[in-house]
C-alpha cells in the first residue's frame, strides 16, 4: 500500500516521439507528485512536480496528468531528444515520501 | 548556495574496515535521508531523521548507523565494510517529512574489495 508502481521499466522511443510514463499509488491521503531524472553517474533531480488540486502541469516539452480518483499520474515528454535520455523517477509524498522504481528512457536519433 | 554537500566523492575500503560519509545541507531543511543505488536499481531507503533529533530504519538498514548531528549535518557509518555494501551512496533533504523541496547530494561511490 506505501510502495508507487511505475512503468515501464524501460523505454526507448525515436528522436521525436513521445514518451509516456506512468505510477500508481494506494494511499489516497497522498497530496505530493514529484518526477526526478537522473542522468548517468549523476544525482536524482527534480524535473517537474504536481499538487493534488492540480490535475494537469506543463513545463516546455514535459507535463504531468494526475487522477486522483484512479489514483495514478503520469510524465509525458513531447519532441523527445537524445539529451531526454536517463532513469525517470516518479514519487509521492503522503504520510512519507515514496519513490518508483524508475524508468530508463532511451531517445533514439 | 551549495545546497546538499556530501563528501567523500569516491572511496575503496577493505572488508571489515569502517567509515563514516557524511552530508550537510545549507538549505534549512528539516528532513535528511541516505539511500543506496546498485547498478541497474532504483534507490533504496537506508536511514533519515524526519527533524532534529530523531532517527528512523528505512528499507535496508542493516550494516549501517546514522547520527543527526544537528539540523545541518547526518552521517552514515559503516561499522564492518562487506562486499556487498558497494554501492552508490546519496543523501538527501527536505524540508519537511513529506518531501517538500526534495534535494539530492552529487553522491558517494563506495567500493569494498
Amino acid at each position: 500500500g506505501e510502495n508507487v508502481e511505475q512503468h515501464p521499466s524501460t523505454l526507448s522511443v525515436q528522436e521525436g516521439d513521445s514518451a509516456v510514463i506512468k505510477c500508481t499509488y494506494s494511499d489516497s491521503a497522498s497530496n505530493y507528485f514529484p518526477w526526478y531524472k537522473q542522468e548517468l553517474g549523476k544525482r536524482p533531480q527534480l524535473i517537474i512536480d504536481i499538487r493534488s488540486n492540480v490535475g494537469e502541469k506543463k513545463d516546455q516539452r514535459i507535463a504531468v496528468t494526475l487522477n486522483k480518483t484512479a489514483k495514478h499520474f503520469s510524465l509525458h515528454i513531447t519532441e523527445t531528444q537524445p539529451e531526454d535520455s536517463a532513469v525517470y523517477f516518479c514519487a509521492r509524498a503522503g504520510n512519507q515520501f515514496y519513490f518508483g522504481t524508475g524508468t530508463s528512457l532511451t531517445v533514439i536519433p | 548556495n551549495a545546497g546538499v554537500t556530501q563528501t567523500p566523492k569516491f572511496q575503496v575500503l577493505k572488508t571489515g574496515q569502517s567509515m563514516t560519509l557524511q552530508c550537510a545541507q545549507d538549505m534549512n531543511h528539516n528532513s535528511m535521508y541516505w539511500y543506496r543505488q546498485d547498478p541497474g536499481m532504483g534507490l533504496r531507503l537506508i536511514y533519515y531523521s524526519a527533524s532534529e533529533g530523531t532517527t528512523d530504519k528505512g528499507e535496508v538498514p542493516n550494516g549501517y548507523n546514522v547520527s543527526r548531528l544537528n539540523k545541518r549535518e547526518f552521517s552514515l557509518r559503516l561499522e564492518s565494510a562487506a562486499p556487498s555494501q558497494t554501492s552508490v551512496y546519496f543523501c538527501a533533504s527536505s524540508l519537511d517529512p513529506l518531501g517538500y523541496g526534495y534535494t539530492f547530494g552529487s553522491g558517494t561511490r563506495l567500493t569494498v574489495v
